[in-house]
């Protein structure tokens, strides 16, 4: 059964727009979410994480926030750049502190 | 930085044969994981391992094995390669946290491997 869904397979969005990915989980709340940048050819790497007791993180242009009414995390990057054109994928421990669930990733296309 | 390394960028194997993937990291991480990703499906986990000597099936184990002699090394093996297990294969390595649970995942650049 899927634990963790990033419901949008691919976005388009314009150079300079706030780009929001979406990520939900179902079951119980996890103890913390990851989100990863993937760029083609190449291994995830890891952007930010938070856990069940923050609301929001924030790191330069990006933001994530954990509603765990909603079972839902939020990705923004703000001032959004072709440069950011990638692919995010967001992961969670399935269980306690077991290895990571990932989603299948949203490809985040930035047009200048 | 951590660096894991893996060994081959781009592997052809042909069906039957055992095929090893070697995935090397730097940084004295006790927690090293094998994943694979294919389109449509994500990334899923294949093997992973705590400590040296010791492993633990994953969502998909069958037709994998893995070794680990060495804490920095983790090998995942093929015992006898399949057309289904074309694929591009990711290491990955952590530390262990405590009551934070493991580290943000470091991951290699991937081997895409082909079996023909």
């Amino acid at each position: 059964s899927q634990k963790i869904e990033q419901n949008s397979e691919a976005l388009n969005i314009q150079e300079g727009k706030t780009a929001t990915l979406t990520c939900n989980y179902t079951n119980y709340s996890p103890a913390y979410l990851q989100w990863y940048r993937q760029d083609p050819g190449r291994g995830p790497v890891f952007l930010l994480l938070i856990r069940e007791n923050e609301k929001e993180k924030r790191k330069e242009r990006l933001k994530v926030t954990f509603d765990t009414t909603l079972k839902q995390s939020l990705f923004h990057i703000t001032a959004s750049q072709p440069a950011d054109s990638a692919t995010y994928l967001c992961a969670r421990p399935l269980s306690g502190n077991t290895p990571l669930v990932f989603g299948k990733g949203t490809r985040l296309s930035v047009i200048a | 930085d951590v660096k894991v390394t893996q060994s081959s960028r781009y592997l052809v194997k042909r069906t039957g044969e055992k095929v090893f993937l070697e995935c090397v990291q730097d940084m004295d991480h006790e927690n090293m994981f094998w994943y694979r990703q294919d389109p449509g499906l994500g990334l899923r986990l294949i093997y992973f391992s705590y400590d040296v000597k010791m492993k633990e099936k994953g969502d998909i184990p069958e037709g994998y094995s893995v070794s680990r002699e060495k804490k920095e090394r983790f090998s995942l093996i093929l015992e006898s390669a399949s057309t289904n297990q074309t694929s591009m294969y990711l290491c990955a390595s952590s530390f262990w946290q405590g009551l934070g649970g493991y580290s943000p995942l470091h991951f290699g650049n991937g081997t895409r491997l082909t079996v023909t």
